[in-house]
């Protein structure tokens, strides 16, 4: 079975200061590993993925994360917040096995404060 | 390329109706993937089309039931609606099955009154 846990349901930062949004993962297979953006009233946007290649992943609008299988994390993070972060994100994991099928966290809710 | 979409975007029904709820994939993705997302449970897997065959199953009850025609778009259905259906259901394409970069729709928000 697979799981994902995502720390902290809202977090709040400052415009210009580091993003980190926390997620851990439980998998008895090696995961797929996935981090979405939803901004109000639309769908979900791919922000990166890891698929067992390099385990630091760079994804769009200047956003990444490392997966570390020792700590069973793939944390997301961004040097600089801007305004435009303002969003929820999610952390979802699939494996080889799942097809289409992802198993999300319960969402983290990013404030960017002026 | 024209994104997925999905129709009707808001949906008002009634307890004990039913629903169908429409999404077309991005042209040349074959695989799609419907979820439920409410404040209570977040996202959850409904069901995964491939090929005009189910290949994947939430663990939803039996009032929640698919398809997907030879062109690759995908209904699903809901029977006797109750009022814990309420939701936003979002639909996400694929390239195909090894494709793990799912596209998502903008959703239909049900509300059952």
């Amino acid at each position: 079975a697979q799981s994902v846990t995502q720390l902290g349901s809202h977090v709040s930062v400052s415009e210009g200061a580091l993003v980190l949004l926390r997620c851990n993962y439980s998998s008895s297979v090696p995961p797929y590993l996935f981090w979405y953006v939803q901004y109000p009233n639309q769908g979900l946007q791919l922000l990166l993925k890891y698929t067992s290649a390099a385990t630091l992943v760079k994804g769009i609008n200047g956003f990444e994360a490392e997966f570390k299988k020792s700590e069973t994390s793939f944390h997301l993070t961004k040097p600089s917040a801007h305004m435009s972060d303002a969003a929820e994100y999610f952390c979802a994991v699939s494996n080889y096995n799942q097809g289409g099928k992802l198993i999300f966290g319960q969402g983290t809710e990013l404030s960017v404060k002026p | 390329k024209a994104g997925v979409t999905q129709t009707p975007r808001y949906l008002i029904k009634t307890r004990g109706q039913q629903v169908t709820l429409s999404c077309s994939p991005i042209s040349g993705h074959r695989s799609v993937s419907w979820y439920q997302q409410t404040p209570g449970q977040g996202l959850q897997f409904l069901f995964e089309y491939f090929s005009e065959t189910q290949r994947n199953k939430g663990n939803f009850p039996g009032r929640f039931s698919g398809r997907q025609f030879s062109n690759s778009r995908s209904e699903m259905n809901v029977s006797t609606l109750e009022l814990g259906d309420s939701a936003l259901y979002l639909c996400a394409s694929a390239h195909d099955r090894g494709s793990y970069e799912q596209y998502f729709g903008p959703g239909t928000r049900l509300t059952v009154t």
